[in-house]
């Protein structure tokens, strides 16, 4: 079975600095794809940024970058100059096998 | 309208009532999807659906029913619910299957609470 953890339930950071969350899954597959998405307080959830596993080069978009270690099968999301609006629910999740798999979450509070 | 909208956005109910989740989107997509979102646990794929045909059905109990009678609207109907069912339900569409890398887009969710 496809399994994906997060062992950071909850995490802080002051605003301007950097934060890594982490994220580890169990895979058989060879090629797959892994999001991470953001789901802000009662608001909807969105993509923060995809990384196909193939690819060896580390996904980027603005201040959100990944850390992608295939072979620990490792999935970290780094954060810089975390800014207000960036707390929120984290999800790592990852699709192979026609499924979807979602960790349960890293709360990000990020204080002024 | 544009995205994903949810309706209704609360709904209480009874054991015995049968009510029903609407999902709408408004971006062409072509790939629907029921979540359900509990306390303290991961998203669970319920439903998918593309060009409205169910391609995974993740062991749910029959007491929720999903229909798709286009690409653009998703309902799941409900019927006999417990009060583990109570929960945050999300749809979310994508232009293609998720597994191909296709980006989901989420609606905010219908909260239930049966009772």
């Amino acid at each position: 079975a496809q399994t994906v953890t997060q062992s950071q339930p909850e995490m802080s950071v002051q605003e301007a600095e950097t934060v890594t969350l982490s994220c580890t899954y169990d895979t058989s597959e060879n090629n797959y794809y892994l999001f991470w998405y953001k789901q802000p307080p009662s608001r909807q959830m969105i993509l923060v940024i995809r990384q196909e596993a193939y690819k060896q080069q580390n996904a980027t978009e603005n201040r959100f970058s990944v850390n992608f270690q295939k072979a620990a099968k490792s999935f970290s999301l780094k954060i810089s100059d975390s800014q207000l609006g960036d707390t929120a629910m984290y999800f790592c999740s990852t699709y192979n096998f026609n499924k979807f798999y979602f960790g349960s979450g890293t709360k990000l509070n990020v204080k002024p | 309208e544009t995205g994903v909208t949810q309706t209704p956005r609360h709904l209480v109910m009874g054991m015995t009532n049968k009510k029903s989740l609407k999902c709408e989107q408004h971006l062409g997509h072509n790939a629907m999807y029921w979540y359900k979102q509990s306390a303290k646990k991961p998203l669970e794929l319920m439903f998918v659906y593309n060009f409205k045909e169910q391609t995974e059905n993740n062991s749910v109990p029959s007491r929720f029913s999903p229909e798709c009678p286009n690409s653009s609207h998703l309902f799941l109907h409900l019927h006999t619910l417990q009060p583990e069912d109570s929960a945050l339900y999300l749809c979310a569409s994508s232009q293609g299957l998720a597994g191909g890398g296709y980006e989901q887009y989420f609606g905010p969710g219908t909260r239930l609470t049966v009772t």
